[in-house]
């Protein structure tokens, strides 16, 4: 299994400015995801983020609002851009572990609120 | 594309009843399917698994079979206890080469004492 962890836990924020979230995971893997789990609601995929190449955005999503950063197997990023209520929600780092097929392990979110 | 329809909730049940969360999924390939649990305050857990057809994953006195007939994976559990009140997701990926998942709704399940 792998172990993540977020950085911040939670957050509240003023309406037009950014925040940057980290995930740290404790051992390298390949691939790395970012979801967004807004009130009430199921999870959505933002983007993969692979190390070494640009991370690939789902539909509805843009890298100008959500750029991630991959700097190495360990790590990345997640910046929430220009925020708006709407974005209030909880974002999720995942990553796959080796060694237990496709499953996927989960961060702790950071919980973010936009005023 | 791929998608996973799940029983809507919210779900109430009794200390030792029966509990079954239907999930049925449309996908292209032979896809991996998941039960995730995310417990009050919590983050989301992998409940359970399966990764080919027939295939029965089960965890904590929860069991979800792989039914490539009927499109299917029912999470169920036999006897609640007060501390499965959680949200439980259905979830698909498409493992070949592309491990992103695909969350069902949630259902929200409350068992009482």
């Amino acid at each position: 299994s792998a172990v993540i962890s977020q950085k911040p836990s939670r957050d509240i924020c003023q309406r037009g400015t950014s925040l940057t979230i980290q995930c740290q995971v404790d051992s390298q893997v390949t691939m790395m995801f970012w979801y967004r789990q807004q009130p009430g609601q199921s999870l959505t995929l933002i983007a993969t983020a692979n190390q070494g190449s640009e991370a690939t955005y789902e539909s509805g999503f843009v890298i100008d609002k959500f750029p991630i950063s991959r700097p190495n197997l360990t790590f990345s990023t997640l910046t929430v851009s220009n925020m708006s209520p709407e974005d209030s929600s909880i974002y999720l780092c995942t990553t796959l572990a080796g060694g237990a097929g496709d499953t996927q392990y989960f961060g702790p979110g950071t919980r973010l609120t936009v005023l | 594309g791929d998608s996973v329809t799940q029983m809507e909730g919210p779900v109430t049940l009794s200390e030792e009843a029966f509990l079954t969360i239907n999930c049925t999924y449309t996908a292209t390939g032979y896809p991996s399917l998941f039960w995730y649990v995310q417990y009050p305050g919590e983050g989301l857990q992998l409940l359970l698994k399966a990764t080919k057809a027939d295939d029965k994953g089960s965890n904590k006195g929860f069991e979800a079979t792989y039914r490539k007939e009927t499109t299917s994976f029912h999470l169920e559990k036999g006897s609640v206890q007060v501390s499965d009140s959680a949200v439980y997701f259905c979830a698909l990926s498409e493992g070949s080469n592309d491990y992103k998942l695909s969350f069902g709704a949630g259902t929200t399940v409350t068992v009482r004492a």
